[in-house]
């Protein structure tokens, strides 16, 4: 099956610092969400990109499909930016399955 | 509008109780799904409905679990007889139809089987 794999696992940044956290996969995929799960368990979207770039506030993301890989970029971080952010794919011959990565825990220090 | 809605949003039982989670999937979306999340097997897929027929329960850990959505609005999560083991987050999310649209994950059901 496909794979899924996120790297840096752990990132600690002082506030203020930008930071880019990436997501390989291993095939085609029809879909893919960028998540943050926030210290209080909460799973947020971020975005909902197959392919191409978004901008929200301070975040922005690119996936490049032809590649397979997905980008998330977090400018002037702050520290509510804190948690485990998740990239989930759903495989080309897939209608519904999410495949997780392990995610990249993210501590901001104020 | 309101996101997906669950409940309780904590859950504290001893073994061999029953336990029910709830769930109230977004106005609109016709697809639900219950994960399960554990530091050890991270998100797990536990089962997928469509259109309120369930369609993938292959994640279902063992006959002790069985969900069910009688209408478009409302789905139950069971366990019975619950064990520790069985102590985890259990999230909802539901998306507008299978494939293609995000799914939007509920704020989860914290589960402590003692």
């Amino acid at each position: 099956g496909i794979q899924v794999e996120q790297s840096p696992p752990d990132l600690i940044l002082q506030e203020g610092a930008n930071s880019t956290l990436r997501c390989n996969f291993s095939d085609s995929v029809n879909n893919l969400q960028w998540f943050h799960q926030n210290p209080w368990g909460q799973l947020i979207n971020l975005f909902y990109i197959p392919s191409g770039t978004k901008q929200n506030g301070r975040l922005s993301a690119t996936t490049v499909a032809t590649e397979r890989y997905s980008l998330l970029y977090i400018s002037s971080s702050q520290t509510t930016d804190s948690g485990v952010y998740f990239c989930a794919v759903e495989p080309g011959d897939s209608n519904y399955q999410l495949i997780w990565g392990a995610g990249t825990k993210l501590i901001i220090k104020p | 509008d309101a996101g997906v809605i669950q409940s309780p949003r904590h859950e504290v039982t001893e073994m061999g109780q029953e336990v029910t989670l709830r769930c109230k999937p977004i106005s609109g979306h016709n697809s639900l799904f219950w994960y399960r999340q554990t530091m050890m097997r991270g998100l797990e897929l536990l089962i997928y409905f469509n259109n309120n027929v369930p369609i993938d329960d292959s994640g279902m850990p063992e006959d002790r679990f069985s969900a069910k959505m009688p209408n478009a609005s409302f789905s139950t999560l069971k366990i019975q007889p619950s064990e520790p083991r069985d102590s985890a987050v259990y999230f909802c999310a539901s998306s507008r139809q299978e494939g293609y649209y995000e799914q939007y994950f509920g704020p989860g059901t914290r589960l402590t089987v003692t």
